[in-house]
């Protein structure tokens, strides 16, 4: 079956514009979350959703915003880019959120650099 | 929210057996233990997971001592493709917690 898809796979954008980033789940899947990856850094947790519902949000700017569609895929949008938001942003679905004992699935990322 | 301590970096030779140790000393009693591979520009993968005990799967051991309040990921006869950084992810199957994942640890195989 079809991993977690992430398109676009690379883009450049320059300060101050906004850029959408889109996360197809696995098929079933009903959880998205959303990390971002710096240089050097590990996994830091944007949001989650779950049957298009926000569950969780972590420690970003009001910049960073999310939401999910009744299909289960997720848009996450990062407005008045900034240097320090290049980073590799990744997804991941699962069956269900809030579950331990759930496996993440990733996707391959968006590679995002701000000149 | 059960926080994860893993060693930065590990070295290991070809063909040796590596044991990655992940502490935490705050686990809930409702928290899995998962480990996730990842590459360089690449999401995580799945490794395995865990409760207590033993799990052992094609690809790696994990061992939960009964206090639980740590694992350790063991990985037989490591060859250079094992070369990743390997994150421990401790959450509960209730509750709405954040998903937070510890820094890893960056594994290096040497020849």
């Amino acid at each position: 079956k079809a991993g977690v898809t992430q398109t676009p796979r690379y883009l450049i954008k320059t300060r101050g514009q906004q850029v959408t980033l889109s996360c197809s789940p696995i098929s079933g899947h009903r959880s998205v979350s959303w990390y971002q990856q710096t240089p050097g850094q590990g996994l830091q947790f944007l949001f989650e959703y779950f049957s298009e519902t926000q569950r969780n949000k972590g420690n970003f700017p009001g910049r960073f915003s999310g939401r999910q569609f009744s299909n289960s895929r997720s848009e996450m949008n990062v407005s008045t880019l900034e240097l320090g938001d290049s980073a590799l942003y990744l997804c991941a679905s699962s069956l269900l959120a809030s579950s331990g004992a759930n496996v993440l699935t990733f996707g391959a990322g968006s590679r995002l650099t701000v000149l | 929210l059960a926080k994860t301590t893993q060693p930065i970096s590990m070295d290991s030779y070809e063909g040796q057996e590596v044991n990655i140790t992940c502490s935490h000393n705050n686990i809930a009693t409702n928290d899995y233990i998962t480990w996730y591979q990842q590459f360089p520009s690449q999401g995580p993968r799945f490794i395995i997971q865990g409760y207590k005990t033993k799990v052992t799967n094609e690809v790696a051991s994990l061992f939960i001592p009964a206090d639980r309040k740590s694992s350790t990921l063991s990985l037989p006869r490591v060859s250079l493709s094992d070369t990743a950084v390997y994150y421990c992810l401790v959450r509960s199957n209730f509750g709405n917690e954040k998903l937070t994942f510890g820094t890893g640890t960056r594994l290096t195989i040497i020849p």
